[in-house]
């Protein structure tokens, strides 16, 4: 069955360290997305991909960046993490509303930076 | 950019009552309105979607209105069950973005 998969699960990162969360899909879907959740604020879009070699920003991409090796694998880079970056990150695969290829959410990073 | 706005933070109904989830956006362009639920400690994942050239769409207990001079779109949820608590966001996405924009979420709470 076709997945996305996060890893880690939850990361406890120092203020200052860098951080690289990691996202592997089987959907061979051209988009892949990276999102945080916080409370009162939904998803917000922090970088997205159209295939391999390919990052844009996304609506609030400062203080991250991103990289798309392949088709398959998607990572979020916090060079010099911060307390204000604890969140939950998900990343997605797809196109919203397109047959065979709608969006899919792999389960979720929880980091908390100390 | 598109903003969408999902009014209700909270929402507590009788278990076998109706719920209802109300949205708006900003983007005329918009054509795609996707809804995604998360239960506690899950992912989000895929509950209906409706799209700009009808008004109406339902699935099962799930119906979804979209009202596009009003540029607002809402979920209906009928004769609820335990199992519908959760986190429901609505979004919306133009065609030529293959951009998702979410509202904030509502936390739906199903009580016996």
């Amino acid at each position: 069955e076709a997945a996305v998969t996060q890893s880690p699960r939850n990361k406890v990162a120092v203020t200052g360290g860098k951080v690289t969360l990691s996202c592997n899909q089987t959907n061979n879907h051209n988009n892949m997305y990276w999102y945080r959740q916080d409370t009162g604020h939904g998803l917000r879009l922090i970088h997205y991909s159209y295939g391999a070699g390919s990052t844009e920003k996304g609506d609030i991409p400062d203080g991250y960046k991103a990289s798309r090796p392949s088709q398959e694998n998607f990572s979020l880079i916090l060079e010099l993490a911060t307390p204000s970056q604890t969140s939950v990150y998900f990343c997605a695969s797809g196109v919203p509303g397109q047959v065979n290829s709608d969006y899919t959410f792999g389960s979720g990073t929880r980091l908390l930076v100390i | 950019g598109e903003k969408v706005e999902q009014h209700e933070s909270t929402l507590s109904v009788r278990e076998g009552d109706s719920a209802v989830i109300n949205c708006t956006y900003t983007d005329t362009a918009s054509s795609y309105f996707p809804w995604y639920k998360q239960e506690a400690g899950k992912s989000l994942h895929f509950v209906i979607d409706i799209r700009s050239n009808v008004d109406r769409k339902q699935s099962q207990r799930l119906i979804v209105l979209l009202d596009k001079k009003a540029k607002r779109f809402s979920l209906h949820i009928t004769a609820t069950q335990p199992e519908d608590s959760a986190i429901y966001f609505c979004a919306a996405s133009t065609a030529n973005t293959n951009k998702v924009v979410f509202g904030t979420g509502t936390r739906l709470q199903v009580l016996p």
